[in-house]
């Protein structure tokens, strides 16, 4: 069965501070696999998404993520965090023929002034 | 486009009682999934249809049943309400739900069962 795992529950860093979220997943063949964030009381908005070729993803908000498979990753980083960052991040996964997204149990991040 | 929309957003139940949530994909999405998102088990797959039939089911058990109808509008119904039902309730739509494929995701709807 697939999984993700998202080991950090909660990070807190400082405003222009760069950031590293990271996420472990499994699954057999090639995964596909996603980064979402969710803001208080909203739904989930795609950041960024991996099927194949160039294993350096870029995506929205400046976020960028990076799929090594011999660790099974697929950490999202960002350069320099901005205050309105702090929010929930996901990452989930799928696969050919899936129909659903297996989600992580979520990092949420704070941001201090 | 306009984007995912659910209703109601907000529903208080109590226990016993049965509820149905609705979904309007965005236009020409085929494929709805329908997630619960709970503090404790975090976001889970319930189910997933495709031309008005269900591809997919999670984990949940039979008191969760869905639908959809054929202009891909979807509603979903929890019977014999029950406390941990309560929940975060969000659908998602893409083109053909195939695995490689962006899920968009409507606000959900927030179900509280007293």
């Amino acid at each position: 069965a697939q999984s993700v795992t998202q080991p950090d529950i909660h990070i807190t860093v400082s405003e222009g501070a760069s950031l590293e979220l990271r996420c472990n997943y499994s699954y057999g063949a090639t995964p596909y696999l996603f980064w979402y964030v969710q803001s208080p009381g909203q739904g989930l908005q795609l950041l960024l998404k991996y099927f194949s070729g160039d294993t350096l993803v870029q995506g929205i908000k400046g976020f960028e993520a990076e799929f090594k498979r011999s660790q099974s990753s697929f950490n999202l980083r960002k350069p320099s965090v901005h205050w309105s960052d702090a929010a929930e991040y996901f990452c989930a996964n799928s696969g050919a023929g899936s129909y659903q997204l297996t989600f992580g149990k979520g990092t949420k991040l704070s941001v201090i002034p | 486009k306009a984007g995912v929309t659910q209703t109601p957003r907000y529903l208080i139940k109590t226990r016993g009682q049965q509820v149905t949530l609705s979904c309007s994909p965005i236009s020409g999405h085929r494929s709805v999934s329908w997630y619960q998102q709970t503090p404790g088990q975090g976001l889970q797959f319930l189910f997933e249809y495709f031309s008005e039939t269900q591809r997919n089911k999670g984990n949940f058990p039979g008191r969760f049943s869905g639908r959809q109808f054929s202009n891909s509008r979807s509603e979903m119904n929890v019977s014999t309400l029950e406390l941990g039902d309560s929940a975060l309730y969000l659908c998602a739509s893409s083109s053909l739900g195939g695995g490689e494929e962006t899920q968009y995701f409507g606000p959900g709807t927030r179900l509280l069962v007293l």
